[in-house]
């Protein structure tokens, strides 16, 4: 069965200060990974998947998350966070040609100003 | 709008009561999927479909729960009897569904706003 862990359920960080959200992943077979955003009272949006290719993928909003098979870690970072940034983070893993998504429990990052 | 779209996206009940919960995905997507989000986790897949046929089924989801697409187009997810542990957001996705094209792809699930619950 697969698994995802958050480490950090609240990251608070500065206004303009970088930021690292860390994700790890259990799966006995391929997976492809993304990292979701919820802002307050939305549903999920995407921010970025890792399929295959290069182990450096980048998203929207300034996002970008590192594929690494052998820490099994898909870690989300982003080089000057905003206010606007603040909201819930999930990280989630699919089986290849499998279905459902399984998510973690997510990590809250705060923008301190 | 021609994004996931759920109705409502409040819902407040009394224990004991039936509820039902609507999902249009987007319009060209014959794959929809329901989720499950309790406060402090990540949402936990209940159901998918592809076109009506309802394909897999969550161990969560108990016989109180059922959920439909009669036409291959919008979902209802019922939950009845409703139970103070079944106080959640609910959250609905639909995709395109897989391909096999080469290099390989996965179809993008596009989230709802989801449907808040609320049983008292």
């Amino acid at each position: 069965a697969q698994s995802v862990t958050q480490l950090d359920s609240q990251v608070p960080v500065f206004e303009e200060a970088p930021v690292e959200l860390r994700c790890n992943y259990s799966s006995s077979v391929s997976v492809y990974l993304f990292w979701y955003v919820q802002y307050p009272n939305q549903g999920l949006q995407l921010l970025l998947k890792y399929l295959s290719g290069s182990t450096l993928v980048k998203g929207i909003n300034g996002f970008e998350a590192e594929f690494n098979k052998s820490q099994t870690s898909f870690h989300l970072r982003k080089p000057s966070v905003h206010i606007s940034d603040t909201a819930e983070y999930f990280c989630a893993v699919r089986v290849a040609r499998d279905d459902k998504i399984i998510f973690g429990k997510g990590t809250r990052l705060h923008i301190l100003p | 709008d021609t994004g996931v779209s759920q109705d409502p996206r409040h819902k407040i009940t009394k224990r004991g009561q039936n509820v039902t919960f609507r999902c249009d995905p987007i319009s060209e997507h014959n794959r929809l999927y329901w989720y499950r989000q309790t406060l402090g986790q990540g949402p936990e897949f209940l159901t998918y479909f592809q076109n009506e046929a309802q394909l897999e089924k969550s161990r969560l989801l108990s016989d109180r729960f059922s959920a439909e697409r009669p036409k291959g187009s919008f979902s209802t997810l019922e939950i009845q009897r409703t139970e103070q542990g079944d106080s959640a957001m609910y959250l609905c996705a639909s995709s395109l569904g897989w391909t096999d094209s080469s290099p390989p792809r996965t179809d993008t699930q596009y989230f709802g706003p989801g449907t808040r619950l609320t049983v008292l």
